[in-house]
């Protein structure tokens, strides 16, 4: 069974960037049957994905965040991480990094962090 | 494309809900649909995933559907439990691997 689970600063100055890396134990971020995800959730919103990312460094983003964001993955320390940059107070969310189980432009979130709040202030 | 949902619903316990979802262009057939049930407080867990399909642990109670004439998803849940009362959100595709969310549905279980 997977386990994630998001570290990061909680706290963001307008105009700087936000980053976060989540940490999968109890299996291989480098497995083939995975694509390992960014969602965030701004307080009382909905859930908006900002990217996918598979082991191979193949990336997908949203198309109103993708100016602004990288996801990277590091095989060796089974971790993927999320930069957001010029980050405004529209930002401010609880960031969720999840496991994607299936194939392109399939599956579905099996596995997902507890979540962590960042906050977008000066 | 997006994924419309009606931001809440209410129903007795012990009674059967509906909830939609329903796609904006493109066919609802051309990418599978994933339902994410989120309590206050917690991480969203799957309830339905590839239209129809319940993870294990997941209660027979909860059922999947899509309807092509309608270009929507259902989600269905029947004998209430107050238990189910949360968030629940749609999830489907673009073709080219991109996730898309519906705007999720309050479920109040009264």
């Amino acid at each position: 069974q997977l386990q994630l689970q998001e570290s990061g600063p909680g706290l963001a100055k307008p105009s700087e960037t936000l980053s976060l890396t989540c940490t999968v134990s109890g299996g291989s971020i480098s497995s083939s049957s995975y694509y390992w995800g960014w969602i965030r959730q701004p307080p009382g919103k909905g859930l908006e994905w900002i990217g996918t990312i598979y082991y191979s460094g193949s990336t997908y983003y949203t198309p109103s965040l993708k100016s602004r964001v990288t996801i990277s993955v590091d095989t060796s320390k089974n971790q993927f991480s999320l930069k957001l940059n010029s980050v405004t107070a529209a930002d401010t969310a609880v960031y969720y990094c999840a496991s994607r189980k299936g194939a392109y432009s399939s599956g579905w979130y099996d596995y997902w962090g507890q979540g962590t709040l960042v906050t977008v202030s000066s | 494309f997006m994924l419309t949902q009606p931001h809440s619903v209410s129903e007795s316990p012990g009674k059967t809900v509906t909830i939609s979802c329903t796609r904006s262009s493109g066919r609802i057939a051309s990418n599978y649909v994933q339902w994410y049930q989120q309590r206050p407080g917690s991480s969203p867990t799957t309830v339905i995933y590839e239209d129809n399909q319940r993870p294990s642990g997941v209660p027979d109670r909860f059922s999947g559907s899509i309807d092509s004439s309608s270009n929507s998803a259902s989600l269905t849940i029947s004998g209430l439990k107050t238990e189910d009362e949360a968030d629940y959100y749609c999830q489907s595709y673009e073709s080219i691997n991109l996730v898309v969310f519906g705007g999720g549905t309050k479920l109040t279980v009264l």
